[in-house]
């Protein structure tokens, strides 16, 4: 069956970095594309990233652009986020989802947290 | 970027109710719309698609209809596993935004 799986998450200080990974099974990986969602404590849905299945595009939110990389290892099955410069108000739970279509995000894993704080 | 609101954004009703939310967009953006069902700790779930198509293996008390702005989600008869927040999400133009969500409750 299909399922996505984040991990990576973590405590770290304001400005360092971290790298969030979202291991998929159960489907053709290179197929869709992926994409990640995150949530603030207590808040609601952002969309922050999407990469089309053979990587030749990415989007950003502009909340993270120039700060977060989105890729792909379709070979791994595998999708990740790298995220530097974090800020305190990156702290969330970070989703990855599946893509079906232009945006209907059909799988979601269980979510990761990170929390940025010093 | 599109702002989406939905209203309520909370809501108690009895088991067997039937309950509405809706969620305006600021623009129109035809049938791009999706609904989601979190529940506390949970992963968001994907219930309705392109407005009004029902996921697969999702109860059919679960519907949605609308276009343009203007879009409603509704429960028939409303069951204690629906205890949720539930979100809108628009995907016709990026950045992909959602509603701020409604909180259901049981009376």
């Amino acid at each position: 069956q299909v399922q996505v799986v984040e991990s990576g998450g973590g405590l770290v200080k304001p400005g360092r970095s971290l790298r969030l990974s979202c291991a998929a099974s159960g489907f053709t990986f290179s197929d869709y594309y992926m994409t990640w969602i995150r949530q603030a404590p207590g808040k609601g849905l952002e969309w922050i990233s999407s990469i089309s299945g053979k990587s030749t595009y990415t989007k950003y939110a502009d909340s993270v652009k120039g700060r977060f990389t989105i890729s792909r290892d379709n070979a791994k099955k595998s999708m990740f986020l790298q995220m530097n410069s974090l800020r305190a108000e990156d702290t969330a739970v970070y989703y990855c989802a599946r893509v079906r279509g232009l945006a209907i995000l059909d799988y979601w894993g269980q979510g990761t947290l990170v929390t940025v704080s010093s | 970027d599109i702002q989406m609101t939905q209203s309520p954004s909370s809501l108690s009703a009895s088991v067997g109710d039937r309950v509405t939310i809706t969620c305006q967009a600021s623009q129109d953006i035809t049938i791009y719309l999706n609904w989601y069902q979190q529940k506390p700790g949970k992963a968001p779930k994907l219930l309705i698609y392109d407005a009004s198509n029902l996921e697969a293996g999702v109860p059919s008390r679960f519907g949605g209809s609308g276009s343009g702005t203007d879009f409603t989600f509704t429960i028939s008869s409303l069951q204690p596993e629906d205890i949720a927040t539930y979100y809108c999400q628009q995907y016709d133009d990026l950045p992909y935004t959602f509603g701020q969500g409604t909180k259901l409750e049981l009376k």
